[in-house]
């Protein structure tokens, strides 16, 4: 079972760019889901984003046209970008993956507080 | 997309009681690709099962997933003061993942 450690800026004002990256260690990169998530405080898990085995990207559509969600395998890594953000995106960051479930490994949740 | 209701949306239950968790889906979930995670205050998500019935590693055998189509079930058969908790299912059988909306079991 990998490890990941994510990190990014925590505190945006309304139209900033949010950008966080999320590190995998102690297995293989290749081969596994990817996957972004989200948990408004007090809330439930939103999916925002992954990229998939076959090395496609697949976006939740109500947020798509601010996001992109990239990799880099030299690193093993993977990131998230959300442009434009306003309160309404203050939340706790998850990155997260597997093999047999995109929900297998978890990062250590990254919150980030939109506020002018 | 997917829409995952889960029910109920809490459950008071005693320790050792048993405990029946629903995840309905508003379509079939392909391959029953639907996975359930475990999560604590201040604590991130923590899978339970995947592939609607197989257990992830270290996850006690109180805890089993049953179900398919468009109904499945997560069940602790004996509750341990550890697993209250908020409990969310999640489909990935479609390219738009999804999950439901928890439910938190408390203690009576």
């Amino acid at each position: 079972q990998v490890q990941l450690q994510q990190w990014g800026a925590g505190l945006l004002k309304p139209s900033e760019t949010l950008s966080l990256t999320c590190a995998v260690s102690g297995g293989s990169f290749s081969g596994h889901y990817w996957s972004w998530i989200r948990q408004p405080p007090g809330k439930g898990l939103e999916w925002i984003g992954e990229i998939f085995h076959s090395g496609s990207i697949s976006y939740n559509p109500s947020l798509k046209s601010r996001l992109t969600i990239s990799v880099d395998t030299s690193k093993n890594q993977f990131s998230l970008t959300l442009s434009s953000v306003t309160a309404a995106d203050t939340a706790i960051y998850y990155c997260a993956g597997g093999v047999r479930s995109p929900m297998e490994s978890w990062g250590q949740g990254t919150l980030v507080t939109v506020s002018s | 997309e997917i829409v995952l209701t889960q029910s109920p949306g809490t459950l008071s239950l005693s320790p050792g009681e048993r405990a029946t968790l629903s995840c309905r889906a508003s379509q079939r979930v392909s391959s029953n690709y639907l996975a359930w995670c475990q999560q604590k205050p201040g604590q991130a998500p923590r899978l339970l099962i995947y592939g609607a019935s197989i257990r992830a590693a270290g996850i006690p055998e109180r805890f089993s997933g049953s179900g398919s189509g468009t109904d499945f079930t997560l069940t602790i058969s004996r509750l341990e003061p550890e697993d209250f908790a908020v409990y969310y299912c999640q489909q990935y059988g479609s390219s738009v993942r999804t999950f439901g909306q928890g439910t938190k079991v408390e203690i009576k």
